[in-house]
């Protein structure tokens, strides 16, 4: 069955440190990769998407990277601030459809400390 | 409206009786998405409109849930004969296709409690 792994430590990063999180996924690549944000007792934020045959996407602090030979999707927050503190969920959908909806990984806890 | 709006978004109820949660999506959003996520664990997917018609049901977890939406809107999960085990954050998430290049707009959910 399709799995997605996500850190399940918290990660502890230094403010003004590059923090990296990691995504890797099972069987087939899918079309598109998904991350969000999620801070206690909201919903999930959509940050950004990246299409199987992008290699690199930014936005503002915040970079994707999508490895399809690896499997993997990095995440990273650049010049990191103690309000970038959460949990971060890495989303993919393999039919491309909304039949199945996204899967979501568990999340990664990032502490961004002062 | 500007965002995903859910009701209520707290709920306590005995165990044995209905419930009846309720998502408005964004304006314009065709899809719409029910999960469920418990403590400590990820999100569930449940089930998915597009424009009013669910065309799998099979995530729902069991025959005492069940799903509609009306007028390409509004949404409502019910929940029959609560267990304890139904007890999660229910979210409701919009997007403006069900393609999956589009984003996914969530509501701040619906924390259920049964007792």
């Amino acid at each position: 069955s399709q799995k997605i792994e996500q850190n399940s430590e918290a990660l502890n990063i230094q403010e003004g440190k590059t923090a990296t999180l990691t995504c890797n996924y099972t069987n087939y690549s899918p079309a598109y990769l998904q991350w969000y944000r999620q801070d206690p007792g909201r919903g999930p934020v959509f940050l950004l998407l990246i299409r199987e045959n992008e290699k690199e996407k930014r936005k503002e602090r915040l970079k994707v990277t999508f490895d399809t030979t690896l499997k993997q999707s990095l995440f990273h927050i650049t010049a990191s601030q103690p309000a970038d503190s959460a949990t971060y969920l890495c989303a993919l959908s393999y039919s491309g459809g909304g039949a199945d909806g996204l899967t979501f990984g568990k999340g990664t806890h990032l502490i961004i400390q002062p | 409206g500007a965002g995903v709006s859910q009701s209520p978004s707290n709920k306590v109820t005995e165990k044995g009786k209905d419930v009846e949660l309720r998502c408005d999506p964004i304006s314009g959003h065709t899809a719409l998405y029910w999960y469920r996520q418990s403590l400590g664990q990820g999100l569930e997917f449940l089930i998915y409109f597009q424009g009013n018609s669910a065309p799998d049901k099979s995530g729902l977890p069991s025959d005492r849930f069940s799903a509609e939406r009306t007028g390409g809107s509004v949404s409502t999960l019910t929940i029959q004969r609560t267990q304890q085990e139904d007890s999660a954050v229910y979210l409701c998430a919009s997007s403006l296709s069900g393609a999956s290049n589009y984003g996914y707009t969530f509501g701040s959910g619906t924390r259920l409690t049964v007792v």
